[in-house]
């Protein structure tokens, strides 16, 4: 079946580091992808998208790459802080007419002080 | 500045008691979802509405309804609550549905519902 899955279900970085997250996929005719936030208690908050007619678009220290060839799409933070622990979700959409977001398991992101 | 509301953000019930969970937007948006999150797990979707049209996933038991009376409201409605229906409840809408383009769906903050 078609799924969305994580590699790495938590990730610990030292605050001011890097972070990517990283997140794969099955269906080849997917043509939209989002990463969402998910803090503690709260709602998935949206964070970047991306069509799948582009390899790359950053926002504000966040930057989401994505490789059709392998199926992989990575959310990379710059400057991690405190404030950037949470859980992330990939989340896909088909082409296929359907309405349905296939979400990834979700990696939980710990920042170090 | 909120968009999508959800009341309340904390549902305290009783085994088999009925519960009413209420989402609002004032995106004016055409679709708006329910999602079931466990702890630890990925959203997993109950059903949308489409304007006034339903659409309910295959895999959701009758056990949850949903009634939507407007543009702005959606509710859902769990009619014997078991302790396996607790768990963290989302809204989300969005302008139109995923595949025609124009559809980011945006969550609400939940309501974790807990069953005694």
């Amino acid at each position: 079946g078609e799924s969305v899955g994580l590699h790495l279900p938590t990730l610990s970085v030292q605050e001011g580091d890097n972070s990517i997250i990283n997140c794969a996929y099955s269906n080849s005719a997917s043509d939209y992808f989002i990463w969402y936030k998910q803090e503690s208690g709260k709602g998935p908050q949206f964070i970047i998208d991306i069509r799948s007619n582009m390899d790359k678009r950053q926002g504000q220290r966040v930057t989401v790459l994505l490789n059709k060839t392998v199926k992989h799409l990575s959310l990379q933070i710059a400057a991690t802080q405190p404030g950037d622990s949470a859980v992330y979700f990939c989340a896909e959409i088909p082409t296929s007419g359907t309405y349905k977001y296939i979400f990834g398991t979700g990696t939980r992101l710990k920042v170090l002080a | 500045d909120a968009m999508v509301i959800q009341n309340p953000r904390y549902q305290v019930t009783q085994f088999g008691k009925p519960v009413t969970l209420s989402c609002s937007q004032t995106l004016n948006h055409n679709v708006m979802y329910w999602y079931q999150q466990k702890s630890s797990q990925a959203p997993k979707l109950l059903f949308h509405y489409y304007d006034k049209d339903f659409n309910n996933e295959a895999d959701t038991p009758d056990n949850f309804q949903s009634r939507r009376p407007n543009t702005s409201f959606c509710f859902l409605d769990i009619r014997s609550p078991g302790l396996g229906d607790a768990a963290m409840y989302l809204c989300a809408t969005s302008r139109d549905l995923a595949g025609a383009g124009t559809d980011t769906q945006y969550f609400g903050p939940g309501t974790r519902l807990t069953v005694l």
